[in-house]
């Protein structure tokens, strides 16, 4: 199993209707990042969470909140989606005092 | 002006190439260089970690660095058709107990067998 899994992998929706992405980790770390992927832009913070209690904003909040609902879990929601809101959104894990970023297999969210 | 610059690509080289891949950044409190590697459908993985200038190798791969030019280098020797794939450069600054993490766009990359 992956050591960072999300769900879906893919996901039609339509314009204005609320989203939620699912990010789990069984990696043990308590900091947590939503990424989305665009081309041509890259990766671009959404948000990200170092425990439970501590929620910040990145490059591109608006228009996407977060929940950590547990050390393990984060998820992603698009309240009320829209067509530029199609992307790649990768969910993330870091230990402490390391740089690297552990990633999940993405989802792919189409927004019609 | 972003603060890191990638070739998009893409790249085509034949097996056994020697492979280059540069980025260029403007933020000079820049200190710790990545690598990620990213397959079709699959999320980015750490490739390689570098800390400050100089090089690192590991295998058929090596990470430089040129704080002084603000330039990095990815290079990967007698190249397989398994290196084909999507590879990011990504930056950071010590920042208290946060290193946000600057990646550039990826360049692609196949190698032809």
């Amino acid at each position: 199993d992956a050591d960072v899994t999300q769900t879906p992998r893919n996901r039609i929706t339509k314009t204005g209707k609320r989203i939620m992405l699912e990010c789990s980790q069984t990696k043990g770390h308590d900091r947590m990042y939503w990424y989305r992927q665009d081309p041509g832009l890259g990766l671009r913070l959404i948000y990200y969470s170092f425990d439970v209690k501590d929620i910040n904003k990145g490059e591109i909040s608006d228009g996407y909140s977060v929940s950590r609902q547990a050390q393990a879990k984060f998820s992603l929601s698009l309240e009320s989606a829209i067509p530029n809101q199609t992307a790649l959104y990768f969910c993330a894990t870091r230990g402490r005092g390391t740089g690297e970023l552990f990633f999940g297999e993405g989802s792919r969210l189409t927004v019609l | 002006q972003k603060e890191v610059e990638q070739d998009p690509g893409p790249l085509s080289v034949p097996e056994g190439a020697i492979v280059s891949l540069n980025c260029t950044y403007s933020n000079s409190a820049f200190q710790y260089f990545m690598w990620y590697r990213q397959y079709s459908r699959k999320g980015p993985e750490l490739l390689m970690y570098t800390y400050s200038s100089g090089n690192k190798e590991d295998g058929r791969f090596t990470a430089q660095v040129d704080k002084s030019s603000k330039y990095i280098s990815l290079f990967i020797r007698d190249s397989q058709p398994s290196d084909s794939a999507t590879y990011l450069c990504a930056m950071s600054a010590a920042s208290g107990g946060y290193q946000k993490v600057t990646f550039g766009t990826g360049t692609k990359l196949q190698v032809i067998p």
